[in-house]
């Protein structure tokens, strides 16, 4: 079964940092890139980074530029987001993505 | 920044009517564009990539067309379990942007 698994969330305060973590089974995970995607609370979609399947092409929202950064295992095939000076516009839930499967999402709630 | 205008908001229509949700790019996406379907406390579903290939499991009762521009995302008869957020999303460069979804409410 294809699966995406995020873990990492929490509560953590202004200007605090968070890794997110995204475990994917059932598919080559190497082969695809993948993307961080979030949701605050009753509002739509937004996009938040890319990574190509290899590493070398990484992009991301300007909303984060800077503050996060995406990386990938794929000897562990395992999906991250490393959160830094984190505000609380960025509380949401984070999806973790690959062209066809979504994981369930971790909440990260900043607040103080 | 490419923009997805999402059109209508909210589309009220009954079990067993056609559905027709559409979306617009502020600039072409060639075909690079997809269709989900989010419900309440879930993730999305990928329903539409490319925008007319179903993906793997989805009912041919959902079907997409459209290129460069404009998109639709039509469901045929609609089931009970239809009824939720649908959202656009475009990739065609590296900034995927999502529209703001059209929420389709049981009449």
């Amino acid at each position: 079964e294809v699966q995406l698994v995020e873990s990492g969330g929490g509560l953590v305060k202004p200007g605090g940092s968070l890794r997110l973590s995204c475990a994917a089974s059932g598919f080559t995970f190497s082969s695809y890139s993948m993307n961080w995607v979030r949701q605050a609370p009753g509002k739509g979609l937004e996009w938040v980074s890319s990574i190509s399947s290899s590493s070398s092409y990484i992009y991301y929202a300007d909303s984060v530029k800077g503050r996060f950064t995406i990386s990938r295992d794929n000897a562990k095939n395992s999906l991250y987001l490393q959160m830094n000076s984190l505000r609380a516009e960025d509380t949401a839930v984070y999806y973790c993505a690959s062209p066809f499967v979504w994981g369930q999402g971790t909440l990260v709630t900043v607040s103080s | 920044e490419i923009v997805l205008t999402q059109s209508p908001a909210t589309l009220s229509v009954s079990p067993g009517e056609r559905a027709t949700l559409s979306c617009r790019a502020s600039q072409s996406v060639s075909s690079y564009l997809a269709w989900y379907q989010q419900k309440p406390g879930q993730a999305p579903r990928l329903l539409i990539y490319d925008a007319s290939n179903r993906a793997t499991g989805i009912p041919a009762r959902f079907s997409g067309s459209g290129s460069g521009t404009d998109f639709t995302l039509t469901i045929s008869s609609l089931e009970p379990e239809d009824f939720a957020v649908y959202y656009c999303q475009q990739r065609s460069n590296w900034q995927v942007t999502f529209g703001q979804g059209t929420r389709l409410e049981i009449k």
